[in-house]
């Protein structure tokens, strides 16, 4: 496609239940972001994938995220057992290897309620 | 990463030319500047990005001060769909892979 898709567009979630998130970046983008967007606030990087290699989790903010990218194009962000914190916008963005602009989708919102 | 420090938020007649100043007076070597904005219920969306050179593209240009320790936006003409949130963001290629946003500047477009 042309852009980088990502769906749910919108997600409610009851407190406790297991969400994924889904990511279609650019075709041939190697590199592959995922941030998280609280109200009001910028985006925080999560983490970062080259192919199918997450080369840098430290933003993932408990052992309840995780992500993977198994084929190194479509990528999931999984959250277990969401809580009210986890509430926010969840950002993929791609590039091509050793671009220095990322495309972002749109994002998904979860609200966990 | 180094920080940086922007104005919450700023406002802009329609047609005029709009400067959004940044601060990074801890600035790297090797960081480089980067602009994203982000429009409401949108994702960010790359702007531009330079060194230590002025940079110009068809949105935007922006001026490097000389000892890098500031950057300033210029959009030439505002437009209505100019209103977004505007991001300076440092980015070490030597050690990042990643930009780090802080919240940024509000533009508001006054038709």
């Amino acid at each position: 496609g042309a852009g980088v898709s990502q769906s749910p567009r919108y997600k409610v979630a009851k407190r406790g239940q297991d969400v994924a998130l889904r990511c279609d970046p650019i075709s041939g983008h190697v590199s592959l972001f995922w941030y998280q967007q609280a109200l009001g606030q910028g985006p925080e990087f999560l983490t970062y994938f080259q192919n199918e290699a997450q080369l840098d989790k430290s933003g993932l903010p408990s052992d309840r995220f995780f992500a993977e990218r198994p084929e190194g194009s479509v990528s999931t962000l999984k959250i277990q057992r969401t809580q009210q914190e986890d509430s926010a916008v969840y950002l993929c963005a791609s590039s091509r290897q050793g671009e220095s602009g990322y495309t972002f989708g749109s994002g998904t919102r979860l609200t966990v309620v | 990463d180094a920080k940086t420090t922007q104005p919450n938020s700023m406002e802009s007649n329609e047609e005029e030319p709009v400067h959004l100043p940044c601060n990074h007076s801890t600035i790297s070597g090797t960081d480089y500047i980067h602009w994203y904005r982000q429009l409401p219920s949108q994702g960010p969306e790359y702007v531009i990005h330079g060194l230590t050179s002025n940079v110009n593209n068809r949105m935007a240009s922006l001026a490097i001060a000389e000892d890098r320790k500031s950057s300033t936006l210029i959009l030439h003409r505002a437009t209505l769909r100019d209103a977004a949130v505007y991001y300076c963001i440092l980015r070490d290629y030597e050690t990042g892979n990643q930009f780090y946003f802080g919240t940024g500047t509000s533009l508001t477009v006054i038709p």
